[in-house]
């Protein structure tokens, strides 16, 4: 089985702050992970994802995330918040292994408000 | 290339009536599926459809159904709909088992 959580429902950063979304995975093979956005009103948009190799994974708008093997960690992270990345997030996790569900399981989301 | 369309992007329906969703996907993407996400249940997957077969089910009720065409559009229909099927229904599509899923805007129903 694969499982996805976000341990916070609301992150709050000042504009100009680096900012961290946390998410962490269970999964009974390799996982595939991913990171989109939303905003109001609108569909999710993929911003990254780890499949294998660099830990460090460089995607859209400034993003950026770190797979962390040992804590089953993949935190989204962004030097420096800007108020249009205010949005809704979304961690997802796949598992790579023999049987697994080609399917992702998608976290509850959480918000991240960047106040000017 | 185009993104993932869906339509109509509003909907307003009465419970008890029927509704039907559809989806195109990116130009080469043979995979679509269907997910329902509401504020209380996050977003929750309805199935699958690869090459105009369902591969994947999640669990809602018979009501909720679908079928893909040949040229990988997909339609989404709910029967019988309550007042709880209110939500943003969101439509990916993807190229492959193992590839990202990109995101059409979703379909916002609205039952009465």
């Amino acid at each position: 089985a694969q499982s996805v959580a976000q341990p916070e429902d609301q992150v709050n950063v000042a504009e100009g702050n680096p900012l961290t979304v946390k998410c962490t995975y269970s999964v009974s093979g390799n996982p595939y992970l991913f990171w989109y956005v939303q905003y109001p009103n609108r569909g999710l948009q993929f911003l990254l994802k780890y499949i294998t190799g660099d830990n460090l994974v460089k995607g859209s708008y400034g993003f950026e995330a770190e797979f962390n093997k040992s804590q089953t960690s993949f935190h989204l992270k962004k030097p420096s918040a800007l108020v249009s990345d205010s949005a809704l997030y979304f961690c997802a996790v796949r598992d790579h292994a023999s049987g697994g569900s080609y399917i992702p399981t998608f976290g509850r989301g959480t918000s991240l408000i960047v106040h000017p | 290339k185009a993104g993932v369309t869906q339509t109509p992007r509003y909907l307003i329906k009465t419970r008890g009536q029927q509704v039907t969703l559809s989806c195109s996907p990116i130009s080469g993407h043979r995979s679509v599926s269907w997910y329902q996400q509401t504020p209380g249940q996050g977003l929750q997957f309805l199935f699958e459809y690869f090459s105009e077969t369902q591969r994947n089910k999640g669990n809602f009720p018979g009501r909720f159904s679908g079928r893909q065409f040949s040229n990988s559009r997909s339609e989404m229909n709910v029967s019988t709909l309550e007042l709880g099927d209110s939500a943003l229904y969101l439509c990916a599509s993807s190229s492959g088992q193992s590839d990202t899923q990109y995101f059409g805007p979703g379909t916002r129903l609205t039952v009465l």
